[in-house]
């Protein structure tokens, strides 16, 4: 049984362009949220998906977008970036009724120079 | 602003040892849960207690919650070198789906 799997695993941008980072979720999930970790820092949640749709949004500009698929995969768009968007992003994911516990993904580390 | 701030930020420990690490949130919760982190990669979620619960174990790990002074405390117990990793305490609000996340404790065990 698959955990939740994320790619790509490491990637470099410059400041101004557009990345895509894309995850799996665990099979039998249906849920699936998108958090933020700076060095140091704790995980800061950017948005969720279920059914396709985004239910819940964390204080991120509107340059963080995300998709969800009809096979619960999701996206996460991230335009126009700034040095500070360099940081690990982790997917989440979870079964309805049971959201409680989220099985998170090994996260992409994004750097921007 | 983060929900969970735990305390302390380090902690080195002999193996063998206790390890306890404590987090204080702000407003009502429905849930708060602990998880672990390994060096820069994914989380891993370690226990859950219920906001009408005072404490709860599970193996090595024992957990209370205050909720009248809004703090949670995570124990190690015989803490062991493969415990070394950093510790999050997450939170949701009562109503949302967003969970907080605190800004770790770094816990360290000496063989």
């Amino acid at each position: 049984d698959a955990g939740v799997t994320q790619s790509p695993t490491h990637l470099i941008k410059t400041r101004g362009q557009q990345v895509t980072l894309r995850c799996s979720p665990k099979s039998g999930h249906d849920t699936v949220s998108w958090y933020q970790q700076a060095l140091g820092q704790g995980p800061q949640f950017i948005f969720q998906y279920y059914e396709e749709e985004e239910r819940q949004r964390g204080n991120f500009p509107d340059r963080f977008s995300g998709h969800q698929y009809p096979n619960y995969s999701s996206e996460l768009n991230v335009n126009a970036l700034l040095l500070g968007d360099s940081a690990l992003y982790l997917c989440a994911s979870t079964r309805t009724g049971d959201r409680y516990e989220q099985y998170f993904g090994p996260g992409t580390r994004l750097t921007v120079t | 602003s983060q929900q969970g701030e735990e305390d302390p930020q380090a902690l080195s420990i002999q193996e063998g040892e206790n390890a306890t690490m404590n987090c204080s949130y702000k407003t009502s919760i429905n849930n708060l849960q602990w998880y672990r982190q390994n060096s820069g990669r994914g989380l891993v979620h370690l226990i859950l207690i219920r906001s009408n619960e005072r404490e709860t174990h599970s193996g090595r790990l024992r957990v209370t919650l205050d909720t009248s002074k809004k703090s949670s405390s995570l124990l190690i117990t015989a803490s062991r070198a493969a415990d070394t990793a950093s510790y999050f305490c997450a939170t949701d609000a009562r109503g949302g789906n967003q969970f907080y996340f605190g800004t770790g404790t770094s816990l360290t065990v000496i063989p």
